[in-house]
């Protein structure tokens, strides 16, 4: 199976804050990496595909870049309601896997 | 608006089988995969499986003798079973669509809608 590490596992920023999350895969996944946003009690939220791609209706503050092993989820202008988990995923063969999450709590 | 709704018992006792239905309302069930993802309670997610509306599946290995879906495309509905369960299929599960997205030579897969969840409790 492909592993995906995420760093790190949770992390405190203010409203404004530019903030990075990191995935890294092994092995090489080529650019087949997506994004989620899960907030407590709900279901996971579909962000970014193909790595950089932002799904329709993403507010463009959210980005993503990389390829092969090692990716960023990048926002660029904390918001309040971005305070969640975020999960990255690789969909370059199955057994589809995810990032074991990065919390993002309000500092 | 596609929406995804699991239903199904949310206590199973050990060594029994767990059943789920996704019902699918506001598209249709044809061309896409239709997935089965579980959370345990407090932890990260972990993909169960898919089945094509054709019928043809694709299990994880960590799950494949446990597990068995099915898809009625008359009734738009989909379903997991997982059997002889223990504690540690103790999860909220998630019914989601996967759409295959094709962009020059890449063909690129992602869950692009999810049911709001429900939890199985695996306890005598």
């Amino acid at each position: 199976d492909i592993q995906m590490t995420q760093s790190p596992s949770s992390l405190s920023a203010s409203v404004g804050d530019r903030v990075t999350i990191t995935c890294r895969a092994s092995p090489s996944i080529s650019s087949y990496l997506n994004w989620y946003q899960q907030k407590p009690g709900k279901a996971p939220k579909f962000l970014i595909y193909a790595a950089s791609s932002l799904q329709s209706g993403v507010p463009s503050r959210f980005s993503g870049s990389g390829s092969g092993t090692d990716f960023t989820l990048t926002i660029s202008s904390l918001q309040p309601e971005d305070f969640a988990t975020y999960y990255c995923q690789q969909s370059y063969s199955t057994p589809y896997t995810f990032g074991q999450g990065t919390k993002l709590e309000i500092k | 608006q596609v929406q995804l709704q699991e239903s199904g018992p949310g206590l199973v006792k050990p060594s029994e089988t767990l059943s789920l239905t996704c019902t699918v309302s506001g598209g249709s069930i044809s061309t896409y995969f239709w997935n089965w993802i579980r959370q345990p309670p407090g932890k990260g997610l972990e993909w169960i499986g898919y089945i094509y509306s054709s019928g043809s599946s694709n299990y994880n290995p960590s799950l494949k003798s446990r597990v068995t879906m099915s898809v009625d495309t008359s009734k738009n509905q989909f379903s997991l079973k997982v059997s002889s369960v223990t504690a540690a299929d103790t999860a909220v599960y998630y019914c989601a669509r996967g759409t295959r997205y094709s962009s020059g030579s890449s063909v690129w897969y992602f869950f692009d809608s999810w049911g709001q969840g429900t939890l199985v409790t695996v306890s005598s």
